[in-house]
């Protein structure tokens, strides 16, 4: 099956800063790639997506780049505030069933004001 | 569109009970999921629908049993509860496999 790796498992940033986040996936077919954000208490919710016909996705402070060659896809968060404190997973299809998702570890991100 | 609804938000459960979390969701979407979130494991697919009458297992199916009769909903069974069931449980749904999932709350489970 798919298997995603993520990277860093916590990280902590001064208000302000850049956030980067790294996935790794193992199924070379896979050709949309996810980000969900998830507050505490809460289910979570896509944030921003990527397919495998582009390089690069913004969306305002967020962004998403993915390496098809290397299998590696990374959100970037710009401008940090305190309400991006969050955890964050990624996510890649297993194309061969039904698309369903596997999801990265998750990734702690807390911003310090 | 109250979006996916889970009930209950909370349960506790002695082992070897049974019990069903209920899944409903009113966006007319063909594909339904449950997950389990555990610490440090990120979320795992339990079972997964890709539309009424089917059902097919995910990542960790051993323990539980779904069920899909309608399009809105889609309960998840614990036919015998064992505490390494103790777990955060997630439903979502979406319009197709590839696509945006849509939460619900998730129900906080214990088994003591």
């Amino acid at each position: 099956g798919e298997n995603v790796e993520q990277h860093p498992s916590t990280l902590s940033v001064q208000e302000g800063d850049s956030a980067v986040i790294k996935c790794t996936y193992s199924d070379s077919a896979s050709n949309y790639f996810p980000w969900y954000k998830q507050e505490l208490g809460k289910g979570p919710q896509l944030i921003i997506d990527i397919r495998s016909n582009v390089g690069e996705k913004k969306d305002q402070r967020i962004a998403v780049t993915l390496n098809k060659t290397a299998k590696h896809f990374s959100l970037h968060i710009t401008e940090t505030q305190p309400e991006d404190s969050a955890v964050y997973f990624c996510a890649a299809p297993l194309v061969s069933s039904y698309g369903k998702l596997t999801f990265g570890q998750g990734t702690i991100l807390t911003v310090h004001p | 569109n109250a979006g996916v609804t889970q009930t209950p938000k909370f349960q506790v459960l002695k082992t070897g009970q049974s019990m069903t979390l209920q899944c409903a969701q009113d966006m007319n979407h063909e594909y339904m999921s449950w997950y389990r979130q555990d610490p440090g494991m990120g979320l795992r697919l339990i079972h997964y629908s890709v539309g009424a009458g089917i059902t097919d297992q995910g990542e960790v199916p051993n323990g539980y049993n779904v069920s899909r009769s309608t399009t809105e909903d889609f309960p998840l069974r614990l036919l015998s509860a064992a505490p390494s069931q103790t777990s955060v449980y997630f439903c979502a749904s979406s319009p197709s496999g590839q696509g945006e999932q849509y939460f619900g709350p998730g129900t906080r489970l214990t088994v003591t």
